[in-house]
């Protein structure tokens, strides 16, 4: 199994900083990588698949970048309505598996 | 558009069989190239993938529940099921059921169902 981990597991920030999540991989999964964000009660949402690209209607502060085992979420200005945790997800083979979340807080 | 829905028991007893049921609307489960899948997240914590099955019947288990998990689809009622068993409290979770199209990330997904193990 690929294993995924994230770092930190929580983070607080002032509205306005710029918010960076990173997501390894026990090995090598090129670009099979989706970031995901949730509120609470609610389903994961899908910002970013295939690493650095950017679903239809999710705001271009969110962004994405790395290939292989290292990965990054950048959020450029956070906003309250970031307030959420954000899931890293491999599905460059079975089992699909996903880091362990990162809180992300407003300070 | 396309969307999920899962429906099934809220509670079920320790030792007993879980069982769900996702439903599609706005698209066919027999459409190519897409996995039909659960994952589960217990509360306060994170997402586990349980399995996903192709429209065919062919299906992938997360190795740490294959021994207890069955996923099955109906394709003339456009649904795909989830039987989980011999379960424990440790299996209170929400299911989410989601879509896996061509080989890409997970997505949408259903709104999920809270399935408590108590007796």
């Amino acid at each position: 199994d690929i294993q995924m981990t994230q770092s930190p597991s929580s983070l607080s920030a002032s509205v306005g900083d710029r918010v960076t999540i990173t997501c390894r991989a026990s090995q090598g999964i090129s670009n099979y990588l989706a970031w995901f964000q949730q509120k609470p009660g609610k389903a994961p949402k899908s910002l970013i698949y295939a690493a650095s690209n950017l679903q239809g209607g999710v705001p271009s502060k969110f962004s994405g970048s790395g290939s292989g085992t290292d990965f990054t979420l950048t959020i450029s200005s956070l906003q309250p309505e970031d307030i959420a945790t954000y899931y890293c997800q491999q599905y460059k083979s079975y089992p699909l598996t996903f880091g362990g979340g990162t809180k992300v807080e407003i300070k | 558009q396309l969307q999920l829905q899962e429906s099934g028991p809220g509670l079920v007893k320790p030792s007993e069989t879980l069982s769900l049921t996702c439903t599609v609307s706005g698209g066919s489960i027999s459409s190519s190239s897409s996995y039909w899948g659960w994952v589960r997240q217990p509360p306060g914590k994170g997402l586990e993938w349980i399995g996903s099955i192709y429209y065919s019947g062919s299906t992938y288990y997360n190795p740490s529940l294959k021994s207890r998990v069955t996923i099955s689809v109906d394709t003339s009622k456009n649904q795909f099921s989830l039987k989980l068993s011999s379960v424990t409290a440790a299996d209170t979770a929400v299911y989410y059921c989601a879509r896996r199209a061509g080989g890409r990330e997970l997505g949408p997904w259903g709104q999920g169902t809270l399935v408590t193990v108590s007796s």
